[in-house]
């Protein structure tokens, strides 16, 4: 069990550049969701994923797009990257249900020049 | 939408003393409270959680407690040791799995 895997580790971007981070998750869970994590503000919802073919936007989903066509995969796409997207991003998942544990990925570090 | 406040924003102990974070938040439909603690670089992971239908629960020396009436919960470190030191993350989920989460607590514990 790989759990929650995220790639790349590392990226770093031109302004307008686009590009796609990759979160996958080998526990058959329905729920997934990205989350960013900038210094002093916690963690903050991007989108989130019910299920396959469900998507969602959560607290902060301007520039970004996602989509859910497998159970597995739930891609983020920064569509025109700016420096205000420079952070940390999380991928979790969890069974479904309300009180299900959520697990994260490694994160993916981004850089936005 | 669910708004979560948590406090305070760093927190210094000598080791061996107890630690207490506490949160508030918002939405009264909320009825899970999990805490996560993040070390440096590395993801956040679940430590303790607690049901709406719990007041207090505990796992050797952490424990949470929940005020729903209040909307408050809080988390208790007893007898720290260096390896606690970390950012600890407390959230608030109701239905739908979504989970908001506080801005986070960096506790250092002092040999």
């Amino acid at each position: 069990n790989a759990g929650v895997t995220q790639t790349p580790k590392f990226q770093v971007l031109k302004t307008g550049q686009s590009m796609t981070l990759q979160c996958a998750q080998d526990m058959n869970h329905e729920y997934m969701s990205w989350y960013r994590q900038d210094p002093g503000m916690g963690l903050r919802l991007i989108h989130y994923s019910v299920g396959a073919g469900i998507t969602d936007q959560g607290e902060v989903p301007n520039g970004y797009n996602v989509s859910r066509s497998t159970t597995e995969d739930f891609p983020l796409r920064l569509l025109s990257a700016a420096p205000s997207q420079t952070s940390v991003y999380f991928c979790a998942s969890s069974a479904g249900q309300e009180w299900d544990t959520q697990y994260f990925g490694p994160g993916t570090r981004l850089t936005v020049l | 939408g669910e708004n979560v406040e948590q406090h305070p924003s760093t927190l210094s102990v000598q080791e061996g003393d107890s630690a207490v974070i506490k949160c508030t938040y918002s939405d009264s439909a909320s009825n899970y409270f999990p805490w996560y603690k993040q070390e440096l670089g590395k993801r956040p992971q679940l430590i303790i959680d607690i049901r709406s239908n719990v007041g207090e629960k505990k796992d050797q020396r952490i424990a949470v407690t929940l005020n729903k009436t209040a909307k408050h919960f809080s988390l208790h470190i007893t007898e720290t040791q260096p390896e606690d030191s970390a950012v600890y993350f407390c959230a608030a989920s109701g239905a739908g799995s979504r989970l908001t989460f506080g801005e986070g607590t960096q506790l250092t514990v002092n040999p």
